[in-house]
């Protein structure tokens, strides 16, 4: 069936490193990739999302690749802050009106 | 501060009964999505309201159902409740039918079954 999976689960890096997160699809159909940050107690918030016909999109320390072929996509924080500390999930749509969620991955920037 | 309004943001409830999770949407949007987060499940997409009509499905159980007003409001009803109820249930909203379109999450209803 339709899955995301996304590693790692947990990712611990110094305050200024990157940190890259990794998702893989399932469903061909995918065309649509949003990344989420959720802060505790608190809903998830939209970071940065890609469309399958971009490779890359950057907006300030956040990137995103996509690989269709390899049905693959990652985020990319550059230059981490402490207050980058959050659950991080990636998604994709299917072609039935669906969005699944990866299982999240709890990033700690240590200062 | 996404738009996107839940009411209430705590309940405390008992097995066996009915609780109803209150949405209101961002202005403008006519999607509202219904999701469950559990502490070792992730985000479950449960179901989605289009302008008043359901669109899509997921994994959501036969004791929970889901309505959207004509002022594009939502409810969640979860009755018999049951001790693994207890979660996270978001809600979030989008301009049209999607999924390719952003989705603005609420901040999220609490509910805790004893």
């Amino acid at each position: 069936g339709e899955n995301v999976e996304q590693h790692p689960s947990t990712l611990s890096v110094q305050e200024g490193d990157s940190a890259v997160i990794k998702c893989t699809y399932s469903d061909s159909a995918s065309n649509y990739f949003p990344w989420y940050k959720q802060e505790l107690g608190k809903g998830p918030q939209l970071i940065i999302d890609i469309r399958s016909n971009v490779g890359e999109k950057k907006d300030q320390r956040i990137a995103v690749t996509l690989n269709k072929t390899a049905k693959h996509f990652s985020l990319h924080i550059t230059e981490t802050q402490p207050e980058d500390s959050a659950v991080y999930f990636c998604a994709a749509d299917t072609g039935g009106f669906k969005t699944i969620f990866g299982a999240g991955t709890r990033l700690f920037v240590k200062a | 501060d996404s738009g996107v309004t839940q009411t209430p943001k705590h309940l405390i409830t008992a097995t066996g009964q009915r609780v109803t999770l209150r949405c209101s949407p961002r202005s403008g949007d006519l999607s509202v999505y219904w999701y469950q987060q559990s502490l070792d499940q992730g985000l479950q997409f449960l179901i989605q309201y289009y302008n008043g009509e359901e669109r899509a499905k997921g994994n959501i159980l036969e004791r929970f159902s889901a309505q959207q007003f004509p002022d594009l409001h939502s409810e969640l009803n979860l009755s018999s409740l049951e001790l693994g109820d207890s979660a996270l249930y978001f809600c979030a909203s989008s301009p049209s039918v999607g999924p390719s379109d952003t989705q603005y999450f609420g901040p999220g209803t609490r509910l805790t079954v004893l």
